[in-house]
């Protein structure tokens, strides 16, 4: 079967960096990517890696691993309104994404 | 108006009722989705369209009933909604269905069933 997992719930500190990890096995890979959902807001897109290697965006960046079926999105310099859900989700072989269930990020001043 | 819209936001519905949710997108997208939200879960992949043609049913109860009349519009009909069918629902869209997929999501609609 196809699976994503990642944290359920990570708490972090106002300017510090926090690493949300992503392991996947699905049938086909054709991308992986990042979304951010504030609660009660639509997913909003972060980040797509589809070759190994780090993708850095500003504040934010993505990590790819295929061969370990990993990756984690990077968050530096929190700010109180990075508090959100971050979803990872797999491009299987259809073209389908395939959702992990989010992390609910809490950051504490 | 820009992005993926959604109506209503909010809807609450009996049993018996019969409803339609509404999504439009602005963003000259070939390929639209229905998903379903539900707390501490998944996204649920409901449908996807593809050109005004439907690709994926994923096993959805005949209660929901997907139409989409042309490129830009998306609509979800229920009837006879069962009380574990509250949850968030989100219409997104796609350039297309293949290579960089990026989905812009819709606010989606939050329901609720008595």
């Amino acid at each position: 079967g196809q699976n994503i997992d990642q944290p359920t719930e990570m708490t972090a500190t106002e300017g510090a960096i926090v690493q949300i990890n992503c392991t996947y096995q699905t049938s086909g890979f054709n991308g992986l990517f990042w979304y951010q959902q504030h609660a009660g807001e639509a997913p909003t897109f972060l980040s797509y890696n589809v070759l190994d290697g780090l993708e850095e965006k500003g504040r934010f960046s993505s990590f790819l691993s295929r061969s370990k079926g990993y990756s984690y999105l990077l968050l530096k310099e929190l700010q109180m309104k990075d508090s959100a859900s971050y979803l990872c989700a797999v491009s299987d072989s259809n073209y389908q994404l395939i959702w992990g269930a989010g992390t609910k990020l809490i950051i504490k001043p | 108006e820009t992005g993926v819209t959604q109506t209503p936001r909010h809807l609450v519905m009996g049993m018996t009722n019969k409803k339609s949710l509404k999504c439009e997108q602005h963003l000259g997208h070939n390929a639209m989705y229905w998903y379903k939200q539900s707390a501490k879960k998944p996204l649920e992949l409901m449908f996807v369209y593809n050109f005004k043609e439907q690709t994926e049913n994923n096993s959805v109860p005949s209660r929901f009933s997907p139409e989409c009349p042309n490129s830009s519009h998306l609509f979800l009909h229920l009837h006879t909604l069962q009380p574990e069918d509250s949850a968030l629902y989100l219409c997104a869209s796609s350039g297309s269905l293949a290579e960089h997929n990026e989905q812009f999501f819709g606010p989606g609609t939050r329901l609720t069933v008595l």
